[in-house]
């Protein structure tokens, strides 16, 4: 079966540290992966997109990996702030138009 | 940026009742999504278009219809709703390779 998952559990990390959260996939063939943020109540917001011919992305403090042999992509919040506290989806692209989300990693970031 | 509206952000309504949620979008793009959001389970999609008149099913079409009769606009619609319909719905609108833009969210509560 198609599966999209994330960081099992909640991560909690020291202000300054690099956060590094983890999006796996099974049985898909991603022409391209997005990472969104979400604050409680509020509806995602895009923050990368990293297509499957490229290894990495940068974007100020953000860095998004993304390994098709290993069907991995990883998400890096370098020096992390408290405001950086959310939930962050990934999410891919599959062959059609179909667009699909993991369930999330809660980040919080210890002042 | 783009900027993707949704008619409410609480709506509550009774068992067996029609409902229809409304989603704009205020540029040209073809893309549209509705999804919703259940703890635990993570955004599951509904019905998406990429098209004026043009939809297809996602994971949980079931109870659920779409319109799409202009560009700008999609309305998910629950023919007769039901408690399990209580959820957070979420529209998204873009361009094909590019980030999805989210609206605010609807929560829905069906008693």
């Amino acid at each position: 079966s198609q599966k999209i998952e994330q960081n099992s559990e909640a991560l909690n990390i020291q202000e300054g540290k690099t956060a590094t959260l983890t999006c796996n996939y099974t049985n898909y063939s991603p022409a391209y992966l997005q990472w969104y943020r979400q604050d409680p109540g509020r509806g995602p917001v895009f923050l990368l997109l990293i297509r499957e011919n490229e290894k990495e992305k940068r974007k100020e403090r953000l860095k998004v990996t993304f390994d098709t042999t290993l069907k991995q992509s990883l998400f890096h919040i370098t020096a992390s702030q408290p405001a950086d506290s959310a939930t962050y989806l990934c999410a891919l692209k599959n062959t059609g138009n179909q667009f699909y989300f993991g369930t999330g990693t809660s980040l919080t970031v210890i002042p | 940026d783009v900027k993707v509206t949704q008619s409410s952000r609480y709506l509550v309504k009774r068992t067996g009742e029609k409902v229809f949620l409304e989603c704009v979008q205020d540029m040209d793009h073809e893309n549209m999504f509705w999804y919703r959001q259940d703890p635990g389970l993570g955004l599951r999609l509904i019905y998406f278009s990429y098209d004026v008149k043009m939809k297809e099913k996602g994971d949980i079409p079931e109870g659920y219809s779409v319109s799409r009769e202009k560009k700008e606009r999609f309305s998910l619609i629950l023919e007769s709703a039901s408690t399990n319909q209580t959820s957070m719905y979420l529209c998204a609108g873009g361009l094909e390779g590019y980030g999805y833009t989210f609206g605010s969210g609807t929560r829905l509560t069906v008693v």
